[in-house]
């Protein structure tokens, strides 16, 4: 089974810019998360898909951040414009719904540096 | 928003030792418990999970205790091995909505 897969791998931008990162989640996978991890700390969940309607998104910063989801299979995370604060790894991940439990499954990640 | 932490940040071990990784949690309404593995490099990893309608479970090598009056969560890996190093993140929902990841703690085992 092919995981979840994110691109790309790493991006260096400058304060202002604007950025994307892409997302396909594991086939058959209802619910798609993007996290974003700052070096140092867990991760904190931007928002929740469950095909492609929203299903929380109440930590996103929507004044930059915007994410969509298409036909409810790939997915892009947008940031315009970035600041320097937004420098982390952008991780996501899908889930199956299920009643029996919530395990999600993590793509490798976008290791975003703004300068 | 919710507070899930980790009361160690870092813990060392012996090979062949076991390991217990704490974590504390402030939402009494979550009702469901991830353990996740992080490598350098790499996303987190499933590990185990634990309902609020139980006190134990137990995987291949690791067991997830659950204290609800105290709301305390704790991993133990049996044997550690030098494979077991990594960052540790307990995770916490509420019917699978609003995921809250810990700080983390790094674990090295010592060969």
């Amino acid at each position: 089974e092919a995981g979840v897969a994110q691109s790309p791998r790493y991006k260096i931008i400058e304060k202002r810019q604007s950025v994307a990162f892409w997302c396909n989640p594991i086939s058959g996978h209802a619910t798609l998360y993007w996290y974003q991890q700052i070096l140092g700390q867990g991760p904190k969940l931007l928002i929740q898909f469950q095909n492609n309607g929203v299903v929380d998104d109440s930590q996103l910063p929507k004044d930059r951040f915007s994410a969509e989801r298409l036909k409810g299979v790939d997915s892009t995370l947008k940031i315009q414009p970035a600041k320097l604060e937004d420098s982390a790894v952008y991780l996501c991940a899908s889930s199956q719904t299920v009643t029996s439990g919530y395990e999600q499954y993590f793509g490798p990640g976008t290791r975003l540096t703004v300068t | 928003g919710e507070s899930v932490g980790l009361h160690l940040p870092t813990l060392s071990v012996q090979e062949g030792d076991n390991s217990i990784i704490n974590c504390a949690y402030s939402n009494s309404a979550s009702d469901y418990f991830i353990w996740y593995k992080q490598e350098s490099g790499k996303g987190p990893q499933f590990i185990i999970d634990i309902r609020s309608n139980m006190d134990k479970r137990q995987g291949q090598r690791v067991t997830v205790l659950l204290n609800k009056t105290v709301k305390h969560l704790s991993l133990q890996i049996a044997a550690t091995q030098p494979g077991d190093s990594a960052v540790y993140f307990c995770a916490e929902t509420n019917t699978g909505n609003q995921f809250y990841f810990g700080t983390g703690t790094s674990l090295t085992v010592i060969p």
